[in-house]
């Protein structure tokens, strides 16, 4: 089956400790996304990348980094630099970077709970 | 600044009745938009897009127009099904910047027997 997979669903962490989200694909799409929800906001883009060893930042990344080594593998790592981490995160991939137009494709997310 | 609105953050319908969500943008750069459905904890899938070139566009029981004039597009559920229940977000990407998505805050659709 094709598809995005985020691992793991359900994630705590004390403050201040770093962590990292999984995030991988095997539709062969040379880009990917993260965006981070909060309650009765929208999507918002914290990093996306349209081709291996290459990312850029999108409106919110600080406090967060990210690495793309494999096509398939875009890892989110939250840092302790990031000042409210509790939040919704979703991963997604689209096939063509270049012409835009295709569609994303969303992971199921990751509930992320700093206590 | 929200660039992309959805002014109703919900919406009930009845079964077999029409739902029709509704988003605004700021932005005229933006030309190309897309419907997203989101049920809880899970990851938004791609319902319909509509590039700027075009004023409506048609999926079975989906359809999004778009108003270029007023920076309005509307989706219209016809008929609704209790299926149908999720939270649904409008999105919208510039010409030149079309890596960036930028999504609204999303209308919650409860269709009802």
């Amino acid at each position: 089956d094709g598809g995005i997979t985020q691992s793991p669903k359900y994630l705590f962490r004390k403050e201040g400790q770093n962590v990292t989200l999984s995030c991988e694909q095997n539709l062969n799409h040379d880009a990917m996304y993260w965006y981070r929800q909060d309650p009765g906001q929208g999507l918002r883009l914290i990093y996306y990348s349209q081709i291996v060893n290459d990312f850029q930042k999108g409106d919110i990344a600080e406090g967060y980094s990210v690495s793309r080594e494999k096509k398939e593998s875009f890892p989110l790592t939250v840092t302790s630099a990031q000042k409210n981490p509790t939040a919704f995160y979703l991963c997604a991939s689209s096939s063509s970077a270049a012409s835009g137009k295709d569609e994303q494709f969303f992971g199921p997310g990751t509930r992320l709970t700093v206590l | 600044d929200q660039q992309v609105k959805q002014n109703s953050p919900s919406l009930s319908v009845q079964e077999g009745r029409i739902s029709i969500l509704n988003c605004d943008y700021t932005n005229s750069m933006f030309d190309y938009f897309l419907w997203y459905k989101k049920y809880p904890a899970e990851g938004p899938t791609f319902l319909i897009s509509i590039s700027s070139i075009k004023d409506k566009n048609e999926d079975g029981r989906f359809t999004v127009f778009l108003n270029k004039s007023a920076k309005h597009l509307s989706l219209h559920i016809v008929p609704s099904q209790p299926g149908d229940s999720a939270v649904y977000f409008c999105a919208a990407s510039e010409r030149w910047n079309t890596d960036k998505l930028i999504f609204g805050t999303g209308t919650r659709l409860q269709v009802f027997p």
